[in-house]
């Protein structure tokens, strides 16, 4: 079973900048999309980024466009979210997802981003 | 983009019951679409793709179908256990886009 372990979230001033972390042990990490998905408190899921298996492309939410950087790293199994411009309407529980054909089968357990002043 | 039109939002029925969730695309996806239960405090989980294969390990109360614009989810004897949030996901083109959730409960 594909276990994946989201870090670096935390509080944040309006503004500022935040790296976040996924990190997948039990699967060929290299061999896979990864994506990002957001849940804000009380809300629904939202779709954040993509990056392929390769890191060769990569695609973002209109919401984060601009702002928000996904990268890899297939060396340390790990995909990150660089979060630049935080605003307070990011502030959510982010989760790293797994991808297989296009449908996000295993998921963390998610890193909380609290933006406020 | 394509939007994802989930309903009803929330519902109510009791143990037993038949319960039926839709999803509606703006535009064709074909048959991309995906369904997950998000319990309480919980990640989300997998329960079907490509619009009615089950994930496994699902139990057979949970189908879906469709294909198109317009999807369903069905549990075909509700089970207190299966109280959550379900949510639609579209996978056919980026961007991947959710429906707003419906969130059942048991009467």
């Amino acid at each position: 079973q594909a276990q994946l372990v989201e870090s670096g979230g935390g509080v944040v001033q309006p503004g500022r900048s935040l790296r976040l972390a996924c990190t997948g042990s039990r699967l060929t990490f290299s061999s896979y999309a990864m994506h990002w998905v957001r849940q804000a408190p009380g809300k629904g899921l939202e779709w954040v980024a993509v990056i392929w298996f390769d890191g060769s492309n990569e695609n973002y939410a209109d919401s984060v466009k601009g702002r928000f950087t996904i990268a890899r790293d297939n060396s340390r199994s790990t995909v990150y979210l660089h979060l630049n411009s935080l605003r307070a309407e990011d502030t959510a529980v982010y989760y790293c997802a797994r991808e297989i054909q296009g449908v996000l089968d295993s998921w963390g357990q998610g890193t909380l981003v609290t933006v406020s002043s | 983009d394509i939007q994802m039109t989930q309903s009803p939002s929330s519902l109510s029925a009791s143990v037993g019951d038949r319960v039926t969730i839709t999803c509606r695309a703006s535009q064709g996806i074909s048959n991309y679409l995906a369904w997950y239960q998000q319990k309480p405090g919980t990640v989300p989980k997998l329960l079907i793709y490509v619009a009615s294969t089950l994930q496994s390990g699902v139990p057979s109360r949970f189908s879906g179908r469709g294909s198109g614009t317009d999807f369903s989810l069905t549990i075909s004897s509700l089970q207190p256990e299966d109280v959550a949030t379900y949510y639609c996901l579209k996978y056919s083109t980026t961007p991947w886009t959710f429906g707003q959730g419906t969130k059942v409960e048991i009467k």
